[in-house]
């Protein structure tokens, strides 16, 4: 059981290239979500999604597209890398809603990206 | 509208003396407190969560938390702060309705030998 991963860790980019980054949980969860961390602001939502084929943008939205073909992967995508997107990314998935149940959010390790 | 303020950016504490981490949040409806703990170049870890149970919550590695609902605060305390406690600390608020789930900016911890 390995919990929530990242791939990759860590990644340079040129403005204007594109990437995708991708997550898999291996608990089964419905829910899935990324988050971009960046000094002094927490982690802040980018998009969401609420089961396999389902998507939903957070807080933070612009810059990034998401898809969830298979409930177990949930790739996170830049179409055209901007310096503003270099941050940590934090995929996390939960069995259920987090506000209406005990249930928990699980963190994978981050992947750290640069664009220049 | 949700919010959460962490009053630190960063506390300093000898190893062995008590740890407070400082936590205010608004909320429109009862929300769900968390706390997470986040070691260097690691991802999040739950230390501890509220969700309308007891007021006093029990975490791990020592770790508890209070939800005054008058302060409006969920204050993260230890008794006795060890050196492998030095990590960023996360308080997050989430209310009904899904997906509003507001982190803090995050305390940095120090521990001193």
């Amino acid at each position: 059981n390995a919990g929530v991963t990242q791939t990759p860790k860590f990644r340079v980019l040129k403005t204007g290239q594109s990437m995708t980054l991708l997550c898999a949980q291996d608990m089964n969860h419905e829910y899935m979500y990324w988050y971009r961390q960046d000094p002094g602001m927490g982690l802040r939502l980018i998009h969401y999604s609420v089961g396999e084929g389902t998507t939903a943008k957070g807080e933070v939205p612009d810059g990034y597209n998401v898809s969830r073909l298979k409930k177990q992967n949930f790739l996170l995508g830049l179409e055209s890398a901007a310096p503003s997107q270099t941050s940590v990314y934090f995929c996390a998935s939960s069995q259920s809603y987090l506000a209406v149940s005990t249930d928990t959010q699980y963190f994978g390790p981050g992947t750290r990206l640069t664009v220049l | 509208a949700q919010s959460v303020t962490q009053l630190d950016s960063h506390v300093s504490v000898s190893e062995g003396t008590p740890v407070l981490l400082r936590c205010n949040y608004s909320s429109s409806y009862s929300p769900s407190l968390f706390w997470y703990v986040q070691h260097p170049n690691k991802g999040l870890q739950l230390l501890l969560k509220y969700t309308s149970a007891a007021t006093l919550v029990k975490g791990i590695n020592g770790f508890e938390a209070e939800f005054k609902k008058s302060e409006t605060s969920f204050h993260l305390t230890k008794p006795s702060a060890h050196m492998s406690d030095a990590a960023e600390y996360f308080c997050v608020v989430s209310e009904a309705g899904g997906f509003k789930t507001i982190f803090g900016a995050g305390t940095r911890l120090f521990v001193k030998a």
